[in-house]
């Protein structure tokens, strides 16, 4: 059964760089020939879909925060990451990871962890 | 980028009722559309995609359908775990998006 978990820092200075990294159980990043994104919420609002990495490494960004985002594979770890740089108040949210299948609809999805950006 | 409308916003049924609700996306996106459920403190659950084929282990009541820009979700029998906020999603076009949400009360 495929699952995975978000983890990283819950609290992050404005002006710097927001680092979440998702583990994946259950299947294998480079041979399941998905896609994997992220996802945010910020509280009480919207989802918003932030990018998407093939299982090949190639990325697609959300251009709304392209000049600030990267997303990674780390296959050794069966993990995927998430770097937003030069954070604001607004970046404060529900950062959720999830398999992207080979179309990108999402299923499953992490639980999910709240990053707040605050001095 | 690709709008996504959903209405009504919220909505307030019973239990046994059958609801509807409606998601349009501001240009054609060819039945690339996905549907989640989403619980208060909970990720949301994925519940079908291609606008009609319903996920792995998602009860036969619920259904979509629509084409071109236009979209619905449909739950028949409302049941009380079906209390929720129901999303919409395009995946035609990135930046993918979704829809505001559609809160459902039971």
């Amino acid at each position: 059964q495929l699952q995975l978990q978000e983890s990283g820092p819950g609290l992050v200075k404005p002006s710097e760089t927001l680092s979440l990294t998702c583990t994946v159980s259950g299947d294998s990043i480079t041979t399941s020939e998905s896609y994997w994104g992220w996802i945010r919420q910020p509280p009480g609002k919207d989802l918003e879909w932030i990018g998407s990495i093939y299982y090949s490494g190639e990325t697609y960004y959300n251009p709304s925060l392209k000049r600030r985002v990267t997303i990674s594979v780390d296959t050794s770890n069966n993990q995927f990451s998430l770097t937003l740089s030069s954070v604001t108040a607004a970046d404060t949210a529900i950062y959720y990871c999830a398999s992207g299948g080979i179309y990108n609809w999402f299923d499953p999805w992490g639980q999910g962890t709240l990053v707040t950006v605050s001095s | 980028d690709i709008q996504m409308t959903q209405s009504p916003s919220s909505l307030t049924a019973s239990v046994g009722d059958r609801v509807t609700i409606t998601c349009r996306a501001s240009q054609d996106i060819y039945k690339s559309l996905a549907w989640y459920q989403q619980k208060p403190g909970k990720a949301p659950k994925f519940l079908l995609y291609g606008a009609s084929r319903l996920g792995s282990g998602v009860p036969s009541r619920i259904s979509g359908s629509g084409s071109g820009t236009d979209y619905t979700l449909t739950i028949s029998s409302l049941q009380p775990e079906d209390s929720a906020t129901y999303h919409c999603q395009q995946y035609d076009i990135t930046p993918y998006s979704f829809g505001q949400g559609t809160k459902l009360e039971i």
